[in-house]
């Protein structure tokens, strides 16, 4: 098993550039997330997806916007990106479904927004 | 609402003394508590869960934590520091609505060994 995987692992972009981070699991969970971390501030839920077909905003929403393509895949899109979404992004996956189990991160994307 | 405080931003050992990484969460009732680990440019791994069980937790690496809820608590100890163990650790608390998960975490604790 692969686990939680994340592509690309670093990107370097213009202001006003636009891209799409991937993610995928094979874990067969039903509940997957994006967090962006930023130095001092832990980890900020950006967008959660409680089972496929699902999406909902977290913390810090704002600038992006994702896809549950199906229940292996979940998807997320700066339209217009910002130096304000420098950052490392990290997407995980969960059982969920009322079970409290841990979750399984990927191994990041650094960003850098120029 | 669930939220969680790490009192510690940075804490420095030497090695082979111990470690204590404090964290103290709020919830409106039972949580689940969680550590995790994360190395320098590497994601986030777990540590060990506390899921209403036994308080004392143990975990990877020689890692255990105590759950005491009259002082709303989940420290994180280990006996004897080793090098290999300098790395951030979230203190984290989950909880369970409408039948999905949502995590909270901490700020973070950077942990230094001091050789």
């Amino acid at each position: 098993n692969a686990g939680v995987t994340q592509t690309p692992k670093f990107q370097v972009l213009k202001t006003g550039q636009s891209m799409t981070l991937q993610c995928a699991q094979d874990m067969n969970h039903n509940s997957m997330y994006w967090y962006r971390q930023d130095p001092g501030m832990g980890l900020r839920l950006i967008y959660y997806s409680a089972s496929e077909g699902t999406t909902d905003k977290g913390e810090v929403p704002n600038g992006y916007n994702v896809s549950r393509l199906n229940k292996r895949e979940f998807s997320l899109r700066l339209e217009s990106a910002a130096p304000s979404q420098t950052s490392v992004y990290f997407c995980a996956s969960t059982f969920g479904q009322g079970l409290i189990n841990e979750q399984f991160f990927g191994p990041g994307t650094r960003l850098t927004v120029l | 609402a669930q939220s969680v405080t790490q009192l510690d931003s940075h804490v420095s050992v030497s090695e082979g003394t111990p470690v204590l990484l404090r964290c103290n969460y709020s919830s409106s009732y039972s949580p689940s508590l969680f550590w995790y680990v994360q190395h320098p440019n590497k994601g986030l791994q777990l540590l060990l869960k506390y899921t209403s069980a036994a308080t004392l937790v143990k975990g990877i690496n020689g890692f255990e934590a105590e759950f005491k809820k009259s002082e709303t608590s989940f420290h994180l100890t280990k006996p004897s520091a080793h090098m290999s163990d300098a790395a951030e650790y979230f203190c984290v608390v989950s909880d369970d609505i409408n039948n999905f998960n949502k995590f909270y975490f901490g700020s973070g604790t950077k942990l230094n060994v001091k050789p």
